[in-house]
């Protein structure tokens, strides 16, 4: 079965400042990966998603993701954070058909002015 | 497209009740879901459909049943509401059985049970 952990509860950061969230899975054949972002109650939008290719993917709102096989990692990350983007970020992990996406726990993103 | 619709947004239920979650999405999609969502544990999936007629068992699908006899419903049915199932509920909806195909998120229904 696969799991996804978000190593960090919480991460603090100054608007302007750079931004990476980390993301790491385990799943025995080829990861289907997702970050989601959650607004404070709001439903879940869909950052970006990786599945092959190119390991750097690029997502709305400015954000990009780097895919480490050799880490199981897909990080999550932004040059410039603005205070709009203090939300609750969430990494999830798709099986092969699609049918079963794990999420991890989520990392709360504050953003200081 | 209204995209994925859940009702009531807010319910507050007693111990023993039970209840009917709506779920409702327009764009024909195939496959549905329930999560639950709650603090320190991200979104973990309930109970996921297929296609009309056909419904299956997710990570915690104790307490809650579902029927899918349409493409667009999906109702979560809670038969005796426990104060454990005191969460925030979100229905989401994926175009096919693809793996590269995108869940859309409903609003959420936010359940408390006294």
């Amino acid at each position: 079965a696969q799991s996804v952990t978000q190593p960090d509860i919480h991460i603090t950061v100054s608007e302007g400042a750079s931004l990476e969230l980390r993301c790491n899975y385990s799943y025995g054949a080829t990861p289907y990966l997702f970050w989601y972002v959650q607004s404070p109650g709001q439903g879940l939008q869909l950052l970006l998603k990786y599945f092959s290719g190119d390991t750097l993917v690029q997502g709305i709102k400015g954000f990009e993701a780097e895919f480490k096989r050799s880490q199981s990692s897909l990080n999550l990350s932004k040059p410039s954070v603005h205070w709009s983007d203090a939300a609750e970020y969430f990494c999830a992990v798709g099986d092969n058909y699609g049918q079963n996406f794990v999420f991890g726990p989520g990392t709360r993103l504050s953003v200081l002015p | 497209n209204a995209g994925v619709t859940q009702t009531p947004k807010f319910q507050v239920l007693k111990t023993g009740q039970s209840m009917t979650l709506q779920c409702a999405q327009d764009m024909n999609h195939e496959y549905m879901s329930w999560y639950r969502q709650d603090p320190g544990m991200g979104l973990r999936l309930i109970h996921y459909s297929v296609g009309a007629g056909i419904t299956d068992q997710g990570e915690v699908p104790n307490g809650y049943n579902v029927s899918r006899s349409t493409t667009e419903d999906f109702p979560l049915r809670l038969l005796s509401a426990a104060p454990s199932q005191t969460s925030v509920y979100f229905c989401a909806s994926t175009g096919g059985i693809g793996r590269t195909d995108t869940q859309y998120f409903g609003p959420g229904t936010r359940l408390t049970v006294l």
